[in-house]
């Protein structure tokens, strides 16, 4: 059964730091997903990562991903205050996403 | 873009009572996900849909039920409703050419 670690699951920090977001898997998948949440909304697509090594970047966040050492990362680069939100990292297993338990970020002015 | 339309987007419901939540997919898009989401948990797979078959279940209560109609929108009829059934229930939408599940609004069912 493929389980998703996430941490940490709770993380506060100041703008203008760098941090990381990890996400393990225990067993092998060919997709992995990263999204988004505000409190009380839906789910909003960041990336999906398909192969290992494969890096994507978008603004402030960097995804990457190691599928030998089944490990994800997701880097914030300079936060800023919009970037608080919930993180959730999802794995492809017989067809479902099997999510981990989600990062809340909360970055201070 | 079109995106994947939920509706209600909020339902107040009694125990017992019966709750039907309705998702229209993105334009073809042909696979439908449902997924229950309680405060501070991640989401809970209960079923799909691929070109109107039920394609996978996962934790939905016999309680629950759900279809995928013709023009490619989906119900999710809850019957029965219990105080722990409160919880926000998304649909997300996907096709074979993107890979990725887009998600719906939600609807937020609050069991009274």
């Amino acid at each position: 059964e493929l389980k998703v670690e996430q941490n940490p699951l709770f993380l506060s920090m100041q703008e203008g730091k760098n941090y990381t977001i990890y996400c393990n898997y225990s067993t092998t998948s060919d997709r992995l997903y990263w999204y988004r949440q505000d409190p009380g909304k839906s789910l909003e697509s960041l990336f999906v990562l398909l192969s290992n090594g494969a890096v994507k970047q978008e603004g402030r966040l960097m995804a990457s991903l190691d599928t030998k050492a089944r490990l994800s990362t997701l880097h914030i680069t300079a936060a800023v205050h919009d970037l608080s939100a919930t993180y959730f990292c999802a794995v492809v297993s017989n067809y479902q996403l099997i999510w981990g338990a989600g990062t809340k970020l909360i970055i201070k002015p | 873009a079109a995106g994947v339309i939920q509706s209600p987007r909020h339902l107040i419901k009694e125990k017992r009572e019966t709750a039907t939540l309705k998702c229209y997919p993105i334009p073809r898009h042909d696979t439908v996900y449902w997924y229950q989401q309680g405060p501070g948990q991640d989401p809970q797979f209960l079923i799909s849909f691929y070109e109107k078959m039920q394609s996978d279940k996962g934790s939905i209560p016999d309680r629950f039920s759900a279809q995928q109609f013709s023009d490619y929108h989906s119900e999710l009829n809850m019957s029965s409703l219990e105080l722990g059934d409160s919880a926000l229930y998304f649909c997300a939408s996907s096709s074979e050419m993107t890979d990725t599940q887009y998600f719906g609004p939600g609807t937020r069912l609050t069991v009274l």
